[in-house]
């Protein structure tokens, strides 16, 4: 059974801080990882999906990569502005399309 | 120009209610789902439609019965609330495609008193 663990569940910066998150899974046979934000009161956004040949993704201030074999993802966020503060979802998908997500970590940017 | 749109935003009722939540998409994709957030904030899965057919079916008590009138449409009706129930809940869509990202909408916050 998948297991993903994200760390730390919690992360605060001054604002224009490089910042570095991070995503555990327990089953390398993994199709890809996707990197979801979501903010209070709202639903997920997908920010990043990294597919399992893949080993980086970026997407403007975001860069997002994969090591399969360790079953790891890391999620860094360049220049971090206060309109980057939510939590930050890591989810693998089964061959049935079911995503299994992490807990999350709630990143505070304070200006 | 929402994509994913469910309603209603908040829902307040009391045990033993019978309660749905709608939820439509306008992005033409093949696959709807349903995911529950409980108080811990993890997130879920509990069913997914593909074509209006189920492919996903979780360990769902069987008070929670999902309707897809077509594939733009997915509705869970919840029978006998319990205060268990009380959770967010999210609809998401996608292609039937593994590598095809999700887009959800922004929740039910279902509270059963």
């Amino acid at each position: 059974k998948q297991e993903v663990t994200q760390i730390p569940a919690a992360l605060s910066v001054p604002e224009g801080e490089n910042l570095v998150l991070n995503c555990s899974f327990t089953d390398s046979a993994i199709y890809n990882l996707q990197w979801f934000r979501q903010d209070p009161g709202k639903g997920l956004t997908s920010l990043l999906l990294i597919q399992s040949s893949q080993r980086e993704q970026t997407s403007g201030r975001l860069n997002a990569s994969l090591d399969k074999s360790s079953g790891r993802s890391t999620l860094y966020i360049a220049a971090s502005q206060p309109g980057d503060s939510a939590t930050y979802l890591c989810a693998v998908p089964g061959s049935n399309y079911k995503l299994t997500f992490g807990k999350g970590t709630l990143l505070t940017v304070n200006p | 120009d929402t994509a994913v749109s469910q309603t209603p935003k908040y829902l307040v009722t009391q045990m033993g209610n019978d309660k749905s939540i709608k939820c439509e998409q306008n992005l033409g994709h093949d696959t709807m789902y349903w995911y529950k957030q409980d108080s811990k904030k993890f997130l879920k899965i509990m069913f997914s439609y593909n074509n209006k057919e189920l492919i996903i079916n979780e360990t769902v008590p069987n008070r929670f019965s999902p309707k897809s009138p077509d594939k733009a449409h997915l509705n869970l009706h919840i029978n006998s609330l319990e205060l268990g129930d009380s959770a967010v809940y999210f609809c998401a869509s996608s292609q039937q495609n593994i590598n095809s990202p999700l887009h959800f909408g922004n929740g039910t916050r279902l509270t059963v008193t």
